[in-house]
């Protein structure tokens, strides 16, 4: 069965840091592009970030030069370091996977996880 | 802030059919790119609802349908049924962005 977990959400003070980890399991991991999309509370989704097969990472205005998207294809987990995190960087965090093989951009998403929620908060 | 748009709300009768429009621009689904839906229901994660503009993944009903037009695409629930009451949103992608992929901003649909 195809699958994405992730985990590592939780509560963090403005300015603080936190990486966020998505298991893949049943695909071959790393000839698929991933991404991790966000949705704030009562709010719709949010693109944030996105590796392609090749390795190439692409970031939302919104979220360049504070957050990282990396993976360690020996793990097949995908991961989100976020850096000077605001209160606006609240949200539910869902990794996703794209449709097509070995492609950028990658068609629809579609296996996603169950999602991780990180708080900013004082 | 989303340069793909939704209807906030559209809402029908058990049995009706109902459209929900995507409207985009020369940049994202002007340029040729495919549209795809995904449901939302309460509480839970996005679901693959139509991909490549119109196709639908095994295990999604027939009632659901989708089309893509010049800038715009649009999903259309045929026989409206309790269960279908979620949010639902486009997705395609852009070449203005420095980050490619775009999110529609969402409709809800409401089942009377």
């Amino acid at each position: 069965e195809v699958q994405l977990v992730e985990s590592g959400g939780g509560l963090e003070q403005p300015g603080g840091s936190l990486r966020l980890s998505c298991a893949a399991s049943g695909f071959t991991f790393n000839t698929y592009a991933l991404s991790w999309v966000r949705q704030a509370p009562g709010k719709g989704l949010e693109w944030v970030s996105a590796i392609s097969p090749g390795g190439s990472t692409y970031y939302a205005d919104s979220v360049k030069g504070r957050f990282t998207i990396s993976r360690d294809s020996s793990k097949s987990t995908l991961y989100l370091q976020m850096n000077s995190l605001r209160a606006d960087d609240t949200a539910v965090y869902y990794c996703a996977k794209g449709e097509i093989q070995w492609e950028f951009p990658p068609g629809a998403f579609d296996i996603w996880g169950q999602g991780t929620m990180v708080t900013v908060s004082s | 802030q989303s340069v793909l748009t939704q209807p906030p709300s559209v809402s029908g009768a058990p049995g009706q059919r109902v459209t929900i429009s995507c409207t985009g621009n020369s940049f994202n689904i002007g340029t040729g790119y495919d549209v795809h839906w995904y449901q939302q229901l309460r509480g839970t994660a996005p679901k693959l609802l139509i991909y490549g503009n119109g196709n639908r993944p095994s295990g999604v009903p027939d009632r659901f349908s989708g089309s893509k037009s010049g800038t715009s695409a649009s999903l259309a629930i045929t026989g409206l049924q309790a269960e279908d009451e979620a949010d639902y949103y486009c997705q395609s992608y852009d070449t203005s962005l420095s980050g490619p992929c775009v999110f529609g901003t969402g409709t809800k649909v409401t089942v009377l």
